[in-house]
């Protein structure tokens, strides 16, 4: 399985709003609407920010959205703050209980 | 936070083989599928495999197909990872989480680093 593409980065300015993408294939991405998003501070462990293409966990702002159309699902984050900065990783299921994470976006915060 | 507590860092030479410990509460352990995510230095996460504990069922990404073993403790609640023929390129932050399916990582261990160096 090859991994998900997304951009290797991003910026916005606080307030502003961003989208990440992330393509895949008719075989994971566009296959399934399994699709997560990931969080990662500096020096810190990953956190789920959204699964199942939309759902957020609770305790996720509701400015974290994601959506999907057809090979690409996205991740938009509005009302930008300074503690979004970070990297932002997305997962999809490829079928056969294997996932497969997407190279990660680097989102600065100008 | 501490839902998912790992072992500790691990230095190891090449051809050797490493063993990371993942230990939780008995509700996750028992509701849960579990994965091990890595990350090399520098670079993204990477999904290695994962265990069914009850039933110890286990499905492995193919690139470590043949020296990768997953494996489950239900009396300690404990899920381990068996690497062996390590290569500097193994050497990388090994990540437990809870696996609700799907590529769904919700408990996140604190991390284990291996680092591979003659």
């Amino acid at each position: 399985q090859s991994a998900l593409t997304q951009p290797r980065s991003v910026s916005g300015s606080p307030g502003q709003s961003v989208t990440i993408s992330c393509t895949g294939t008719s075989s994971d991405v566009g296959h399934y609407d399994y699709v997560s998003w990931y969080q990662q501070r500096p020096g810190r462990v990953p956190k789920l920010i959204i699964f199942d293409v939309t759902k957020r966990p609770s305790g996720v702002p509701d400015r974290f959205s994601g959506s999907k159309s057809a090979n690409t699902a996205s991740l938009t984050i509005s009302g930008l703050q300074a503690e979004d900065e970070a990297d932002y990783y997305c997962c999809s299921y490829a079928g056969s209980n294997i996932p497969v994470f997407g190279g990660g976006t680097k989102l600065t915060v100008l | 936070q501490g839902q998912v507590v790992q072992s500790g860092a691990e230095v190891k030479k090449p051809g050797s083989s490493v063993k990371v410990s993942c230990k939780t509460s008995g509700d996750i352990f028992r509701n849960n599928y579990f994965s091990w995510v890595r990350q090399a230095p520098g670079q993204g996460l990477e999904w290695v495999g994962r265990i069914t504990p009850i039933v110890g069922t286990t499905t492995y990404a193919q690139k470590f197909q043949g020296r990768l073993t997953i494996s489950a403790d239900e009396s300690t609640n404990t899920v381990y990872l068996d690497l062996s023929s390590l290569r500097s390129e193994d050497t990388a932050v090994y990540y437990c989480a809870s696996d609700s399916n799907y590529g769904v990582f919700v408990y996140w261990g604190q991390g284990t680093l291996v680092t591979v160096s003659s």
